[in-house]
Order: structure tokens, then C-alpha cells, then sequence
């Protein structure tokens, strides 16, 4: 009964390879986000959707392309990876967009080599 | 631009000792705060916010924090640390206007037993 779920927990490609993560999240929260976390453990926003419409895209390469088919999910899609990609990735969900605490997934870490 | 700043990037205490983690944020509106915790290999958890009302908020685990809103400030404090709160402890801000749940660098905690 994981409140918001990823998959897969950790990921090693090639550089030039496309992958994707899921995430889902059942609290029926209205906002999901994605955030970074380098290997100095920053976190950044990378994509904000509010019931499944993109209200927050920071700069993010295009490579980057967020997809949310309903509310409850948001995967996120990497096109030619690249080895500075490598990092944790984090799902969040909120209840509106402004104002309330994220609950976070358990983090993807991706491993470009 | 909004903005978060920690000024502690890596703390070393003794059980027992006191704790006060400093973060600052740059934002003159309405702001939510709060702090997060990540517990090593794990995801961020809500350790305390502060959405209005008493400035002194108390959390889990025996933490708490006080906002300042002349000195743009939300310190976090424990009275007496055990070695089980060695973690990564991140201040965050959501502006009323962005709705963008913004972090600070993050703060490395390491308790000796």
C-alpha cells in the first residue's frame, strides 16, 4: 500500500539508450512532481502537472519529456541518455499545487555509463 | 528567484548534544516551510511545516522549528540527539504565487554513538 510507487528502483544503461521511469501514486493527490538529486544530494524540480496538465517545467533538457495519462501517474521519459543524467530521481505528490507538504517515492537511481 | 539557503553543510555531534540547523530563504510573500529528512538510502519524509499560525512548530522524532519571518528564517532544533538521526535534513519553501516546492542544499547530520 506504498503511497507513491516507482519503478524501477535502479536502472543502469548505456549512454544514447532511451529509458523511462514510472510513477504512481495513490492518495489522489491532484499534483505530481519530478525533482533530481545529484550526487551532492541538491534536489531540483525538474516537472510539475496538476491533474495531469504541466504547470512547472524548469529547464530541463528536451531529452526530458514527462508523461501523465491520468492523475494518478507520472513517467518520465529520457531520451539519449547521457552520463551526466546519472543521479537519483525522485517522484513527489501533493494535494493542490500550492501550499501543501510532497510525499515522495523511494527515488530511482539511474546509472549512466 | 526564489531561493533556499542552508549554512551548515555537514554537522558531527555527540549523542545528547544539541542541535540547531540553520536555513534562510529569499522570497518576501506568503510562504509555506517545512523539513525534510533523508534517512540514508531512503526517500525525503516530513519531519515538520509551518503553514501559519504559532511560529514555533513542533515535529516528529522530538524536532522542531522556529520561523522568523523578519530574519527569513526556519532553523530546526533537536535538544538532545541520538545516533539514529544521522541523516541528510533539507529545508524547503513553497511560495504562495509558484507553487514550487523549492530546497536548500541540505544539511549532512553525523551522530556519533
Amino acid at each position: 500500500d506504498t503511497a507513491v510507487s516507482q519503478t524501477p528502483k535502479y536502472l543502469v544503461t548505456q549512454m544514447g539508450n532511451d529509458k523511462s521511469i514510472k510513477c504512481e501514486q495513490n492518495l489522489g493527490h491532484d499534483t505530481m512532481y519530478w525533482y533530481k538529486q545529484d550526487s551532492k544530494k541538491f534536489l531540483k524540480i525538474m516537472f510539475s502537472y496538476n491533474n495531469k496538465e504541466l504547470i512547472i517545467n524548469e529547464t530541463v533538457p528536451n531529452r526530458f519529456s514527462p508523461k501523465s495519462p491520468d492523475k494518478a501517474h507520472l513517467n518520465l521519459h529520457i531520451n539519449s541518455l547521457e552520463l551526466g543524467d546519472s543521479a537519483v530521481y525522485f517522484c513527489a505528490s501533493s494535494p493542490r499545487s500550492q501550499g501543501s507538504e510532497a510525499f515522495f517515492g523511494q527515488g530511482t537511481r539511474l546509472t549512466v555509463v | 528567484a526564489q531561493s533556499v539557503s542552508q549554512h551548515n553543510h555537514h554537522v558531527i555531534l555527540s549523542e545528547a548534544a544539541s542541535l540547531e540547523l540553520g536555513c534562510n530563504y529569499s522570497y518576501g510573500g506568503t510562504v509555506n516551510l517545512f523539513w525534510y529528512v533523508q534517512y540514508p538510502g531512503q526517500h525525503l519524509q516530513l519531519l515538520l511545516k509551518y503553514f501559519s499560525g504559532d511560529p514555533l512548530v513542533k515535529g516528529i522524532k522530538g524536532f522542531e522549528a522556529e520561523f522568523i519571518k523578519s530574519k527569513f528564517s526556519f532553523n530546526l532544533r533537536k535538544p538532545s540527539v541520538q545516533w539514529s538521526d544521522t541523516a541528510e535534513y533539507f529545508c524547503a519553501v513553497i511560495s504562495g504565487n509558484t507553487g514550487k516546492l523549492i530546497f536548500g542544499q541540505g544539511t549532512t547530520l553525523q551522530v556519533k554513538p
